[in-house]
């Protein structure tokens, strides 16, 4: 079963960009049928979708965050990347990466990671 | 865009007891392909979501069979048959990238 971990910085300052890296074990990021997400959650609050990239490279985001985001795979170290800019404190929250099968059946968001706390605060 | 509106919010019960949380999209989610990809996420406190649901009644790898789906085109419920101590968490229904607001099940 796969396993996920996200790492990056934890406190980011207003204006500058938030960068996430989500490591896959278990399997391999460019198996047919995959895309890896990203989803947020600010402290006591709902999730919030941020997007996802298939494994073909095709990302989504959500719209609106659409113009702040990058997501992107290095299959060479088997991980897939957040980038989002001109942060404020309202993107202060729990990271979490995920995974989504679509085969013979389809599960979306089937594993997660543990999830990484940033904050946005000078 | 798609909204989620779940009910209740918070919904406190008692051991053993059965639990019912429903779910209302503000358009039918019912695909070109035939399938509704209606889920459901289970998030016990200081935890990653896990998901429990699939396709409105498909359980999930490992899921217990207390939990079930049901329902079509824009409504759909999930129930807890005997709660148990280790449900306590907030509940997501899910679909097209956009999560409702959570129902939080507590013991009575």
């Amino acid at each position: 079963q796969l396993q996920l971990q996200e790492s990056g910085s934890g406190l980011v300052k207003p204006s500058q960009t938030l960068s996430l890296t989500c490591a896959v074990s278990g399997g391999s990021i460019s198996s047919g049928g995959y895309s890896w997400s990203w989803i947020r959650q600010p402290p006591g609050k709902g999730l919030e979708w941020i997007g996802y990239i298939y494994h073909s490279g095709s990302t989504y985001y959500n719209p609106s965050l659409k113009s702040r985001v990058t997501i992107s795979v290095d299959r060479s170290k088997n991980q897939f990347s957040l980038k989002l800019s001109s942060v404020t404190a309202a993107d202060t929250a729990v990271y979490y990466c995920a995974s989504s099968y679509c085969g013979g059946d389809c599960y979306p968001l089937d594993y997660w990671g543990q999830g990484t706390l940033v904050t946005v605060s000078s | 865009d798609i909204v989620m509106t779940q009910t209740p919010l918070s919904s406190p019960v008692t051991l053993g007891q059965p639990a019912s949380i429903s779910c209302r999209s503000s358009q039918s989610l019912v695909h070109s392909d035939g399938n509704t990809y209606l889920s459901w996420l289970q998030q016990r406190p200081g935890q990653p979501p896990r998901l429990l649901i699939y396709k409105i009644s498909n359980r999930f790898s490992g899921v217990p069979d207390r939990f079930s789906g049901s329902g079509a085109g824009t409504d759909f419920t999930l129930k807890i048959s005997r709660v148990e101590a280790e449900d306590v968490g907030v509940y997501y229904c899910m679909a097209e990238y956009t999560f409702g607001q959570g129902t939080k099940l507590e013991i009575k």
